[in-house]
């Protein structure tokens, strides 16, 4: 079955910028979601179809897709941004989501 | 607005069943792919099953196929997932969501509901 690889937990200073990825084989041929999920609350979509923003997500969300791996990149990141991020693939008539990644603004 | 609530959870014995509903409204439940997905305590995004915009196209997840049933009534905007012979190991928060672009993008998702299997 396919699978996504996440880094467990990044982190990044108020300001900078994170970049969080997702490996999987030839996830560049696929299209890739990122979704932010914070604390008790249910998950957002970020980033779709490897680069697009759904409305109301800040121009600071960006996303790539090319080879094996999908980036995430938030620049001049907020405390606000701090949540669990996940990438998600659509393969073989299956959805599949990476297993998540910490995101921590210190 | 486009709204996602979801009911049905609760405690339930190993074996048992259960029916989840998730009610639709402020959108053209009719023109939408939904998919349901779960999250188990502490845990990450599980996606469980899909069902296109007619209902003539149903996907399952291994870890459910045969005892899990998704459908919808486009007629009542709504979306069901039937859970039988439940194990432990679905305990989980169940959310419904809306595919955006018939690939699994999620745009909307529920509040969610927990379901915890558990003699």
């Amino acid at each position: 079955s396919y699978e996504l690889t996440q880094p467990p937990s990044v982190s990044v200073s108020p300001g900078q910028t994170a970049s969080i990825t997702c490996s999987g084989d030839k996830l560049g041929d696929k299209n890739a979601c990122w979704y932010r999920q914070k604390p008790g609350q249910s998950p957002v979509l970020v980033i779709y179809q490897d680069t697009k923003r759904p409305s109301g997500i800040p121009e600071r969300f960006s996303g790539s897709n090319s080879g094996n791996t999908a980036t995430l990149t938030i620049s001049e990141t907020q405390a606000m941004d701090e949540a669990d991020y996940y990438c998600q693939a659509w393969d073989s008539s299956t959805v599949v989501f990476g297993g998540g990644t910490k995101l921590t603004v210190l | 607005q486009v709204q996602l609530v979801e009911s049905g959870g609760g405690l339930v014995k190993p074996g048992g069943s259960l029916r989840l509903s998730c009610a639709a409204s402020g959108f053209t439940f009719s023109d939408y792919f939904m998919s349901w997905i779960r999250q188990a305590p502490g845990k990450g995004l599980e996606w469980v099953s899909y069902v296109s915009s007619s209902g003539n196209t149903i996907y399952y997840a291994d870890s459910v196929k045969g005892r899990f049933t998704i459908s919808r009534d486009n007629a009542k905007n709504s979306l069901y997932l039937q859970m039988n012979s439940l194990r432990a190991e679905d305990t989980a928060v169940y959310f419904c969501a809306r595919d955006l672009d018939s690939i699994s993008s999620l745009d909307y998702w529920g509040q969610g509901t927990l379901v915890t299997v558990s003699s």
